[in-house]
């Protein structure tokens, strides 16, 4: 099963910042937080990772709580091709393998 | 660089045939999985290889199911025979190593009637 929750689903309007939050309250010292989102009929992308520090990409930015049993994931500037279920991921680490394990996420409809 | 491609797109079949899908991951990806995505849920990691070895099959069906990567490289994921409850997505993702990124191809959707 999914170590996190989401909403599922949250509406943003153009050019405004979504803040997408997760809770992941189980999480292990070394397990990081993953996002990734998938626009309809397409395959999941990767979006951004971290650990426990905040991080940023060009996608976007992961505030991580310093207890690290939550996080949000930034898109600063929405535009309607940011429509997409957007899944956030602690990764399952079974021994020495990572993997993740997708929940249902969080539809994100970015309105005009 | 060139993406994670599939084939085919769609497929639809009748329940207790079989079918295949084939996978070619970006070059120089070591690790390759393949997921099952239900309508509505998320992807279900179905199997994964490091090179040309397994690493994980915990919820690949294996009286059904069978996948393998020969030579390190393609792989293929075969159903025989179909059951109505798995049309679904079948997504193909892979990485440079297991700790990397994960990138996905466009998936082949099969319905099972």
């Amino acid at each position: 099963d999914a170590k996190t929750t989401q909403p599922p689903s949250m509406d943003c309007a153009e050019g405004r910042a979504a803040n997408l939050p997760c809770n992941h309250s189980t999480i292990s010292g070394n397990e990081y937080v993953y996002w990734y989102r998938q626009i309809h009929s397409q395959g999941p992308q990767y979006i951004i990772h971290g650990l426990k520090n905040n991080e940023t990409n060009e996608m976007a930015s992961l505030i991580i709580t310093e207890d690290r049993k939550s996080s949000t994931l930034i898109l600063p500037h929405a535009t309607l091709r940011d429509t997409a279920v957007y899944y956030c991921i602690v990764e399952d680490d079974g021994g020495s393998n990572y993997k993740l394990t997708f929940g249902k996420g969080t539809l994100l409809t970015v309105n005009p | 660089e060139a993406g994670v491609a599939q084939s085919p797109r769609y497929k639809i079949i009748e329940k207790r045939q079989s079918v295949a899908f084939w996978c070619n991951p970006i070059s120089g990806h070591a690790t390759l999985y393949w997921y099952q995505q239900i309508l509505g849920q998320g992807p279900k990691l179905l199997i994964q290889f490091q090179n040309n070895g397994v690493v994980d099959d915990s919820q690949l069906p294996k009286d059904r199911f069978s996948a393998e990567r020969l030579k390190g490289v393609d792989s293929t994921l075969k159903i025989q025979p179909a059951k109505l409850e798995d049309s679904a997505v079948y997504l193909c993702a892979s990485s440079f190593d297991r700790y990397n990124e994960q990138f996905f191809g466009p998936g082949t959707r099969l319905t099972v009637l």
